[in-house]
């Protein structure tokens, strides 16, 4: 079972749509869930960024963590063609002081059609 | 605001060469990392260095690989004798002494010809 589990898509939506990208995850040591959203051939950037379960929201994205079944989601709301990318949800255990080694899913490519 | 730089952009080289992959990391971050994505495929962490030493390393990293923090601004990633499936993209990444986020260069996209 691979560490962590993400639809690679693509998915297509048209604008305005709420987009729901969703990851599943088998390390009971992770503690720390992110979203990055990465344009092609660019470097991740971070979107969201959380460490307890529950919901956060910045703006028209929303993050929801579930560690107990051990999923992730990311909602983006009124979406944007502008919002489309490859969304990575990526996880790490943290150890000593602020050091944490990040494991990523494969990435949902996401088109927003105008 | 503050940003992780990386250079070159692109970088071309013939099996079997060297080469030297630069980072400048955030400034006041303590934690530096190199992940690699092939093309593709996910983005995998391949070493983290911290205090100036490697703190951890994947399988990828092995004895062709080499990190260094020359100055207290550089990070580098040594390739000694490269190959064909070292193409990919690199990306260094650094973050605070807190549970913070991680921020990631735009990479270094590698094609070794």
């Amino acid at each position: 079972q691979k560490e962590v589990e993400q639809d690679p898509g693509p998915l297509s939506v048209p604008e305005g749509a709420i987009v729901s990208l969703n990851c599943t995850y088998s390390n009971s040591a992770f503690q720390y869930f992110m979203w990055y959203r990465q344009y092609s051939r660019k470097g991740p950037e971070l979107l969201m960024y959380t460490y307890s379960s529950g919901n956060k929201e910045d703006g028209r994205f929303t993050a929801q963590v579930d560690k107990s079944s051990k999923y992730i989601s990311l909602f983006i709301r009124d979406s944007q063609p502008s919002d489309s990318a490859t969304y990575l949800c990526a996880m790490s255990a943290g150890a000593f002081g602020g050091y944490q080694k990040v494991t990523f899913g494969t990435g949902t490519k996401l088109q927003v059609i105008p | 605001e503050p940003e992780v730089t990386q250079t070159p952009s692109h970088q071309v080289t013939q099996m079997g060469q060297e080469v030297i992959l630069r980072c400048v990391p955030i400034s006041n971050h303590l934690y530096f990392y190199w992940y690699r994505q092939i093309l593709g495929q996910k983005v995998e962490f391949l070493v983290s260095f911290y205090n100036n030493e490697i703190s951890e390393k994947s399988e990828i990293f092995d004895d062709q690989f080499s990190v260094e923090r020359p100055d207290g601004s550089n990070f580098t990633l040594k390739i000694r004798s490269t190959k064909l499936e070292d193409s990919a993209m690199y990306f260094c990444a650094s973050n605070g002494y807190s549970y913070n986020e991680q921020f990631f260069g735009p990479g270094t996209r590698l094609t070794v010809l």
